[in-house]
């Protein structure tokens, strides 16, 4: 594939529902991040995967978020119970090395609406 | 927390002039990132200098590296409308699972 893809790229839903994002990495990239971007500011990190290592999930805001990746293809980021805060663009990227060691590519993300 | 904090937080500048900003972090680093961000979308590598390295140079981008203070600066010389973005440094978390970003320079260049 060309970069990272993700979907969808608009998502509005209704506070107290569930979402799922999806993202497809770069194909060979082993690691994969998911980061949350509220508007205005930086980016913050949610979960690294890196191969078949246990993921990093020390920047999951709630234990209503939740993702999975298999394998060193597709993952999906889960967010149950949706609030208002939740609203943001949510960035997938992955890179051929772990952490910062390498560029990452970031797809276009996704950008969530909680009404 | 951020480990990376840019500065200034924004900065507008006519075409062709050089456009300066500056990042500061927290704790060792093993390299440091720029990134390039177009209207809140996805994210695109400029450049990374590795913590050894002081300077490095990308086309019209100048990055430089000081570790003694813990800052580096990414230059844009004969800016262009089209290098209107927000710019963002990074570097590694503690565990090494990810990039810390700061919350960006948002540049405006006017023609």
């Amino acid at each position: 594939g060309a970069g990272v893809s993700q979907s969808p790229s608009n998502k509005v839903t209704e506070k107290g529902k569930d979402v799922e994002l999806r993202c497809d990495p770069i194909s060979g990239h082993t690691a994969l991040y998911w980061y949350r971007q509220r508007l205005g500011q930086g980016l913050e990190f949610l979960i690294y995967f890196q191969g078949n290592s246990a993921p990093d999930k020390s920047g999951l805001p709630s234990d209503r978020f939740s993702a999975e990746r298999t394998g060193e293809s597709v993952s999906t980021l889960t967010i149950q119970r949706t609030q208002q805060e939740d609203s943001a663009v949510y960035l997938c990227a992955s890179s051929v090395l772990a952490g910062g060691l390498s560029e990452q590519f970031f797809g276009p993300g996704t950008r969530l609406t909680v009404l | 927390s951020q480990q990376g904090e840019e500065d200034p937080q924004a900065l507008s500048i006519q075409e062709g002039e050089n456009a300066t900003m500056n990042c500061s972090y927290k704790t060792s680093i093993n390299n440091l990132q720029w990134y390039r961000q177009n209207s809140g979308r996805g994210l695109v590598h400029l450049i990374l200098i590795r913590s050894n390295e002081r300077e490095k140079h990308s086309g019209r981008l100048r990055v430089t590296l000081d570790t003694s203070k813990k800052s580096s600066s990414l230059l844009i010389t004969a800016s262009r409308a089209a290098d209107t973005a927000s710019y963002f440094c990074a570097s590694e978390n503690q565990a090494g699972t990810a990039l810390i970003f700061g919350k960006g320079t948002t540049l405006s260049v006017s023609s």
